[in-house]
Formats: C-alpha cells, sequence, structure tokens
C-alpha cells in the first residue's frame, strides 16, 4: 500500500528537550517537505528537500533540522531553540518539477500533533 | 517571496448552493496554482489545480479560473453538498527553477454545507 507515513501521531515534550518527528515514504519521489499548521495561519513550510543529502530551509525554518540520508525518509527534529513548538505537522512528497513535466502534487502524511508541556 | 491571501475566512452556504472561494498572490513569476481540500481530522488532499497557461479548469462540480493579470484565482464549487464541508487552501508556486515544489498556502477557508 503506497502511501507516506508519519510518526507519531501525538507527541509530548517537556520544555528544553529535542524531539524527532518521523516520515517515511514509499511513492518513490524525489522531494520531501515540512509543513506547519497552525489555527489561522494555513501550511508554513519549514524545509524542503528535492534529492538525497540535499534540503533547503523553508519560511520557517529557525529551531529546526532535518536530514535527509535516504530518498524515502526525511526526520524533523524540533530543538529546544523553537521558541513556540506546540502546532501541528506535515510531511510531504512529490515529484521533481520539470517544466511541462508531472503534476505538481503534494501527497500528504496524515500529520503529527506536538504539545510541549 | 510570494504571498497569497485567502477569503473569505469561513463561508456557509445551503445543500445545493455554490460556493466560491478567492485567492490572490503576489508573485507575477507564480504558474501553479493547486486547491487542496482538509477534512476535518485528515489530511489535505489535491482536488484541483490550473497552470497559468489556462484561465479555467473544470472537473465535476468543481472549477477554478485564474487571472493573471490581477493575480487571483478562484475556486467554485456548484451543487454543494454535506460532504464538500472541509477547510480549503488555495496554493502558488514558482518551481520551475529549483524543481522542487515551494507551494505557499493561503489561511484556508471552512466551508459549512447546511443540509
Amino acid at each position: 500500500d503506497g502511501g507516506i507515513t508519519q510518526s507519531p501521531k501525538y507527541l509530548f515534550r517537556k520544555e528544553g528537550q529535542n524531539v524527532t518527528l518521523s516520515c517515511e515514504q514509499n511513492l518513490n519521489h524525489d522531494a520531501m517537505y515540512w509543513y506547519r499548521q497552525d489555527p489561522g495561519q494555513g501550511l508554513r513550510l519549514i524545509y524542503y528537500s528535492q534529492i538525497v543529502n540535499d534540503f533547503q530551509k523553508g519560511d520557517i525554518a529557525e529551531g529546526y533540522s532535518v536530514s535527509r540520508e535516504k530518498k524515502e525518509s526525511f526526520p524533523l527534529t524540533v530543538t529546544s531553540a523553537q521558541k513556540n513548538p506546540t502546532a501541528f505537522y506535515l510531511c510531504a512528497s512529490s515529484w521533481r518539477l520539470v517544466a511541462g513535466g508531472r503534476t505538481g502534487e503534494l501527497f500528504f502524511g496524515e500529520g503529527s500533533r506536538l504539545t510541549v508541556l | 517571496g510570494e504571498n497569497v491571501e485567502q477569503h473569505p475566512s469561513t463561508l456557509s452556504v445551503q445543500e445545493g448552493d455554490s460556493a466560491v472561494i478567492k485567492c490572490t498572490y503576489s508573485d507575477s513569476a507564480s504558474n501553479y496554482f493547486p486547491w487542496y481540500k482538509q477534512e476535518l481530522g485528515k489530511r489535505p488532499q489535491l482536488i484541483i489545480d490550473i497552470r497559468s497557461n489556462v484561465g479555467e479548469k473544470k472537473d465535476q462540480r468543481i472549477a477554478v479560473t485564474l487571472n493573471k493579470t490581477a493575480k487571483h484565482f478562484s475556486l467554485h464549487i456548484t451543487e454543494t453538498q454535506p460532504e464538500d464541508s472541509a477547510v480549503y487552501f488555495c496554493a502558488a508556486s514558482s518551481s520551475s527553477q529549483t524543481g522542487a515544489n515551494n507551494l505557499f498556502f493561503g489561511t484556508g477557508t471552512r466551508l459549512t454545507v447546511i443540509p
């Protein structure tokens, strides 16, 4: 069953602790993304990766880190430097876009809800 | 960077009526405009998209229009049904340079269809 899987679904963290959210896809997509969703603010891009061993900052990368050691995996670490980490985090993947090529559709995971206590 | 504004933030319609959601964008280089639907507790899913070389696209009860000059695009849902109730997000991107689909999302519209 092809798709994109995020874990854990719910996570609680104490202030000052780092936490890592997992994202795995078996769609053979090259590109992967992390978004943060807050009420009334839509989806904001944290980091994205086009290929293995390469990733770029999005609009709100401060306090987050990522790695892309395998095509299938793109874990997100929420560090203690992130001042307001309580949010819903969505991972997504897509084909790399080429002009006139494949659709740019993003396939999302079911999300991880992080709560800082 | 790109700035996408979306209106209204909430919309209630009677079943069978039409619903229209509007978005504006700031970057004239944007060339791809998808719409995502997120049902309560579920992941966002693409429902329709349009590229800048066309002005309108239709898929059954949903349609999207694009006005490049004015830099706005709209989602139209006709003959609304209760299962259309969800949060709808518009987005814009100019992705040809990097190959990654860096979408900039609007803030979402919560549509409620009243039976």
